[in-house]
C-alpha cells in the first residue's frame, strides 16, 4: 500500500503571508496517462472535507486562485499565496493512483 | 446541486452488523463512482471503499476487507455499505463521497461529500 506523509503537523500562519504544506508518497503517483493522482482537501471546523486540488495541480471549481498545487512523482506541495482567516482548518493530501486509496495524516493550519 | 445524504448509523455492539445507505441527487448517478470515507473521533480521514459507476468493480481498505461490502442501486440512486463483524475501531463518522471524474477508471478526486452518519461500536 502507498503511504502518505505530510509535514508539518501544525502550521501557524499570519494573514496575508504565504504558507506551504508538503506531502510525500512512498511510491510514485504518476499514472500511465501522464497525470499525478494526488488530491488536496481541507476540512474546516465542523464541516465535511472539501476538494481543493486534484491531479496534483488542478484547482477544483470555486477554489480561490491563492491555492496552488505542484509536484510530481512522490513529492507534492500545496501553497497558499496569501493566507486568509477563513483558511484555518486541517489540510489533507490523498493518493488516488491505486487502491487502497490513502490520506496523509493532516496538517492543522491555524492563525 | 449535488446532494449526498447518508443514513443508517447508530450504536451497535461489537460483532454485530449495520447497513449504511447513501441517497444521491443532483447529478447523473449512473456515471460516477461512489466512495465511503470515515473519520474516527478526533482522527484523520480514512478511505473505506469504492464502487465503480457500473458496479463492475469494488475496492476496500485492508482494515475492512472481508467484513464490509459496498453495493449500489442505480434505479434508486443509492449506495449501500453492509458492515459485518463490527469492531470498536470501526467507530467513526462515515461520509458518502462522489468522484468528480465521470465514468473513469482512476479516481480523480472527491468533489462532493455528504454530512456523514455516525457509527458507534461499543458494548
Amino acid at each position: 500500500d502507498i503511504v502518505m506523509t505530510q509535514s508539518p503537523l501544525s502550521l501557524p500562519v499570519t494573514p496575508g503571508e504565504p504558507a506551504s504544506i508538503s506531502c510525500r508518497s512512498s511510491q510514485s503517483l504518476l499514472y500511465s496517462n501522464g497525470y499525478n493522482y494526488l488530491d488536496w482537501y481541507v476540512q474546516k471546523p465542523g464541516q465535511s472535507p472539501q476538494l481543493l486540488i486534484y491531479l496534483a495541480s488542478t484547482r477544483a471549481p470555486g477554489v480561490p486562485d491563492r491555492f496552488s498545487g505542484s509536484g510530481s512523482g512522490t513529492d507534492f506541495t500545496l501553497k497558499i499565496s496569501r493566507v486568509e482567516a477563513e483558511d484555518v482548518g486541517v489540510y489533507y493530501c490523498m493518493q488516488a493512483v491505486q487502491f487502497p486509496l490513502g490520506f496523509g495524516g493532516g496538517t492543522k493550519v491555524e492563525i | 446541486e449535488v446532494q449526498l445524504v447518508e443514513f443508517g448509523g447508530g450504536l451497535v455492539q461489537p460483532g454485530r452488523s449495520l447497513r449504511l445507505s447513501c441517497a444521491a441527487s443532483g447529478f447523473i448517478f449512473d456515471d460516477y463512482d461512489i466512495h465511503w470515507v470515515r473519520q474516527g473521533p478526533g482522527k484523520g480521514l480514512e478511505w473505506v471503499s469504492r464502487i465503480s459507476w457500473n458496479s463492475a468493480t469494488a475496492a476496500y481498505a485492508d482494515s475492512v476487507k472481508g467484513r464490509f461490502t459496498i453495493s449500489r442501486d442505480n434505479a434508486k440512486k443509492s449506495v449501500y455499505l453492509q458492515m459485518n463483524s463490527l469492531k470498536v475501531e470501526d467507530t467513526a463518522l462515515y461520509y458518502c463521497v462522489k468522484d468528480i471524474g465521470r465514468m473513469t477508471t482512476v479516481t480523480w478526486g472527491f468533489g462532493s461529500w455528504g454530512q456523514g452518519t455516525l457509527v458507534t461500536v461499543s458494548s
